[in-house]
């Protein structure tokens, strides 16, 4: 099936540096992919959804000059965290949807995840 | 604005105790309720989109079922390694603009020996 993968699945991180995610659809294109952020114990929270050559979406509240998202190809894109602080150590999650209409064939797969510590 | 609401917020089973997991959405029109599985530290699994309402997939011990209010996962005989946490979400049917999904908060499923 569809994978999606994400790079690095952890990372530790200074105060005041940045870092960059990579999200990755393996087998397929996906135009649009979407980053999510979770807590521990909490659900998934989505941040901003990713355009192949256009402009992000972000959620409100999502700093878009903090987290830098580019979606350079059809089966590439980054989120980078940018002057990174402790509050900011989370687990973010991307994901692609494969197929492009309603009803069958619409499935969303999501990446392995990455685990952000700022020190 | 679309909610999903699941419950309960955790389950604890003995093996080969059956069950169900609930999840009630309100969306504006429903493009698709998904299904996931998540394990600690690790990104949700895809395991089910249902469509339309009386709509039912099975997958090994799971079965999910939609109606126009709510959805269930049915867990038949479940195992140990059926422990982790079911993540149920809707994505709603807009032309443009916010097609990502939008979460409940999970139930976490335990299944003893």
């Amino acid at each position: 099936g569809a994978v999606v993968s994400q790079h690095p699945s952890r990372v530790i991180c200074k105060s005041g540096t940045s870092v960059k995610i990579e999200c990755r659809s393996l087998d397929f294109q996906a135009t649009t992919m979407f980053w999510y952020r979770q807590f521990p114990k909490q659900s998934l929270m989505l941040m901003a959804t990713s355009n192949e050559g256009s402009k992000a979406t972000y959620e409100q509240g999502v700093e878009k000059d903090k987290f830098l998202i580019n979606h350079a190809s059809l089966t590439l894109s980054t989120l980078t965290v940018t002057s990174a602080h402790p509050e900011d150590s989370s687990f973010y999650i991307c994901s692609a949807r494969v197929g492009t209409g309603v009803g069958s064939g619409n499935t969303i797969y999501f990446g392995e995840g990455s685990w952000l510590t700022v020190v | 604005e679309d909610q999903v609401t699941q419950s309960p917020e955790a389950l604890r089973l003995q093996e080969g105790e059956s069950s169900s997991l609930n999840c009630s959405y309100t969306v504006s029109g429903l493009r698709g309720l998904f299904w996931y599985r998540q394990d600690p530290g690790k990104g949700p699994e895809f395991l089910f989109t249902l469509y339309s309402a009386g709509e039912e997939k099975e997958k090994e011990r799971l079965k999910a079922t939609l109606t126009k209010k709510e959805s269930f996962l049915h867990i038949t005989a479940p195992k140990p390694e059926d422990s982790a946490t079911y993540l149920c979400a809707v994505q709603a049917m807009r032309e443009t603009g916010r097609r990502a999904l939008t979460f409940g908060s999970g139930t976490r499923l335990q299944v003893q020996p």
